[in-house]
């Protein structure tokens, strides 16, 4: 099993600010997901997190505001621009290995004031 | 786009007595998996079903997988304290391994 370690596990940021989320997995996986969790809310996904490319986005989100950045097989980033207080959530990373299982880093919980 | 429904939303049990939480995808799925999160937790992965019509047991939990693959359910027998938790679906279409999940439902079980 895949064993994800994602940073920072919370925080509280000024809005118009941007906070970068880091998710570090201990081996090479082949997919990598960022899901947003609003509070009492089900899992949405963001974005695809594809090696040494752009990014694919799922309806309703874009680079300019979720910019990615997956530059090897292990780590990505996912940073939320400019944010508002609509922003604040749980943001997940996650890994599916061999098309079985995901498995879910800790989650950072970001509010926006 | 796909979507993914789960009913009941909430669940209120006394423990000992059993629950089911029913999930529906708008479009046919190529598997679709389980998982459980506890409060203040991250999801956490319980079983993945493939084929139509499939059955999995896990000691008290039992999954369900559609004829059609657009329908699961999971069903937990005489229910503890320590199945609290939010129980999410989450399918796949064939090509993928994006995860959609459901909106999930939440229990609780009154001791």
């Amino acid at each position: 099993s895949a064993v994800i370690s994602q940073k920072p596990s919370r925080d509280i940021c000024q809005r118009g600010t941007s906070l970068t989320i880091q998710c570090q997995v201990d081996s090479q996986v082949t997919m990598m997901f960022w899901y947003r969790q609003q509070p009492g809310q089900s899992l949405t996904l963001i974005a695809t997190a594809n090696q040494g490319s752009e990014a694919t986005y799922e309806s309703g989100f874009v680079i300019d505001k979720f910019p990615i950045s997956r530059p090897n097989l292990t780590f990505s980033t996912l940073t939320v621009s400019n944010m508002s207080p609509e922003d604040s959530s749980i943001y997940l990373c996650s890994v599916v290995d061999r098309g079985t299982e995901a498995f879910f880093g800790q989650g950072t919980r970001l509010t926006v004031v | 786009g796909q979507q993914v429904m789960q009913i009941p939303q909430y669940q209120h049990v006394q423990e000992g007595e059993d629950f089911t939480t029913y999930c529906n995808s708008s479009t046919t799925l190529s598997n679709i998996q389980w998982y459980k999160q506890r409060p203040g937790g991250h999801p956490v992965f319980l079983i993945q079903l493939v084929k139509s019509g499939e059955v999995k047991k896990q000691k008290r939990l039992t999954f369900q997988f559609g004829e059609a693959k657009k329908n699961s359910s999971l069903h937990i027998t005489a229910t503890q304290t320590t199945d609290v938790g939010t129980y999410f679906c989450a399918g796949t279409t064939s090509g993928t391994y994006k995860y959609i999940f459901g909106t999930g439902t939440r229990l609780k079980v009154l001791a």
